[in-house]
């Protein structure tokens, strides 16, 4: 079966430090993996996306950008985090050439200070 | 282009009686549609999901939901609500754009009083 992990489960960052989120799928291979993100009180945010190693697709102007550089690894990163940056980040994957259902890791709990 | 609006931000109701989480969506596509629960700090959880087969839907933990493609509605529903149902649920709407986009309601937060 598919598993999805992201670590770490919480983290605490000053203002202006730098930020590298992690996901990792097993049991399954080309998936589509995407980033979300959701800030307290609201919805989901997609913020990226990616078909393939190396293929990001961003939704939405910000501090943050992604990388893929494995086939079931999808970093999150920033250079300087905003205290805007706070939120619980999720990642997600979906099958390649399956249903449109995603699938959800269990999320990092980001604060910036 | 595609939408959801979840009707209610807040549902409170009480152990053993009906649960109704109502969800309206728009979509120029046919739509595939979702619910979703998220338990506090925690990831969301697939609950049920429709793709155009049988209208009425059945999903984990004694869930259900039904697709009326002419009041474009898909209300959850469950006929007795348990305390571990307490959690945020999200309505999901699915069209087909090359990236198998989601577009989420902005959720329905429901309690469970004993």
């Amino acid at each position: 079966s598919q598993t999805i992990h992201q670590w770490p489960a919480t983290l605490v960052q000053p203002v202006g430090s730098p930020l590298s989120l992690e996901c990792t799928v097993e049991g399954t291979s080309n998936p589509n993996l995407y980033w979300y993100r959701q800030a307290a009180g609201r919805g989901l945010q997609l913020l990226f996306y990616s078909v393939g190693i190396g293929q990001i697709s961003s939704e939405v102007p910000q501090n943050l950008s992604a990388s893929r550089p494995q086939d079931r690894q999808f970093i999150l990163s920033s250079k300087k985090l905003l205290l805007s940056d706070s939120g619980f980040y999720l990642c997600a994957w979906s099958p390649r050439g399956g249903g449109n259902e995603q699938f959800f890791g269990p999320g990092t709990r980001l604060t910036v200070l | 282009a595609q939408s959801v609006t979840q009707l209610d931000s807040h549902v409170s109701v009480s152990e053993g009686t009906p649960v109704l989480l109502r969800c309206n969506y728009s979509s120029s596509y046919s739509p595939s549609l979702f619910w979703y629960v998220q338990h506090p700090n925690k990831g969301l959880q697939l609950l049920l999901k429709y793709t155009s087969a049988a209208t009425l839907v059945k999903g984990i933990n004694g869930f259900e939901a039904e697709f009326k493609k002419s009041e474009t509605s898909f209300h959850l529903t469950k006929p007795s609500a348990h305390m571990s149902d307490a959690a945020e649920y999200f309505c999901v709407v699915s069209g087909y754009t090359g990236r198998r986009a989601l577009t989420f309601g902005s959720g329905t937060r429901l309690q469970v009083q004993p």
